[in-house]
C-alpha cells in the first residue's frame, strides 16, 4: 500500500537554526499538510497546501514557519529559527477523496 | 466550533475484557470520522475510519466503531482486548472534502491489566 515517506526520523538542532522537514507524499495525492504533536498532548493542525499554495494554515503557523513543493514528489516544511518549544513530532500527511494518510513523522528535539 | 470530545483520559482494561473508548464531536455537517492508535513515540496507525453508509464500520486489529448522528458520537469498541492494545487511541474529523483539515481529540490511553 502506498505510504507517506518522512525524512529524517528524528532531528536535533540547535535554538536559532533553520531545519527542513522533508515528506514525500503520495504521488497521485494532490492535497498535502503538515501536523504538529507536543509529547503528551494531541495532534494539531498546522497547514495544508494545494496547487502549490496554502489553502488553509493554523495560528500556530506564523511566520516562522513555511511550506513548498520544490519538485514533483517533495513537500517540505521550513522553521527559520527554532525555539525551544518547537520540539514536537511532526507529521506530514496527503489526500484524495477516498485516503487521508500520514507519515510516521519527524521527531524534532531542540536544544 | 469544530471539536473532539474524549471525556476518557486514562482507561484501564483487563486483558481479555470488553473495550468502549468515547468519542464526541461538534461538526458543522456530517464529517468524516476516523480513529487513529498511536503507540509511545510512533506514528499514527489508522485503525478505522466512517465515511458514508453503514454506520458500523469495522477496522484493523477487530475494532469496530459505530457512527450515531442523533448523539454526535463515534465510540470505539474491541470485545476482547490483547495486551498489545496499550496505547493512546485518539479520535478524528474531518470535512468531507478532499483539502480539509482533521481535528483530533486529546487522546485516551489505555492500560492493560495482566
Amino acid at each position: 500500500e502506498p505510504e507517506v515517506t518522512q525524512t529524517p526520523s528524528h532531528q536535533v538542532t540547535q535554538m536559532g537554526q533553520e531545519v527542513i522537514l522533508r515528506c514525500v507524499p503520495i504521488s497521485n495525492h494532490l492535497y498535502f499538510y503538515w501536523y504538529r504533536q507536543i509529547l503528551g498532548q494531541k495532534v494539531e493542525f498546522l497547514v495544508s497546501f494545494y496547487n502549490n499554495e496554502i489553502s488553509e494554515k493554523s495560528e500556530i503557523f506564523d511566520d516562522q514557519f513555511s511550506v513548498e513543493r520544490p519538485d514533483g514528489s517533495n513537500f517540505t516544511l521550513k522553521i527559520r529559527s527554532t525555539k525551544l518549544e518547537d520540539s514536537a513530532m511532526y507529521f506530514c500527511a496527503s489526500s484524495d477523496p477516498n485516503r487521508y494518510t500520514f507519515g510516521s513523522g519527524t521527531r524534532l528535539t531542540v536544544v | 466550533a469544530q471539536s473532539v470530545t474524549q471525556p476518557d483520559i486514562h482507561i484501564t482494561v483487563s486483558e481479555g475484557a470488553s473495550l468502549e473508548l468515547r468519542c464526541n464531536y461538534s461538526y458543522g455537517a456530517t464529517p468524516y470520522l476516523f480513529w487513529y492508535v498511536q503507540s509511545p513515540g510512533q506514528g499514527l496507525q489508522l485503525l478505522l475510519k466512517y465515511f458514508s453508509g453503514d454506520t458500523l464500520v469495522q477496522g484493523i486489529k477487530g475494532f469496530e466503531a459505530e457512527f450515531k448522528r442523533s448523539q454526535s458520537s463515534f465510540n470505539l469498541r474491541k470485545p476482547s482486548v490483547h495486551w498489545s492494545d496499550a496505547a493512546e487511541y485518539f479520535c478524528a474529523v474531518g470535512a468531507r472534502s478532499s483539502a480539509s483539515k482533521i481535528i483530533f481529540g486529546s487522546g485516551t490511553r489505555l492500560s492493560i491489566r495482566p
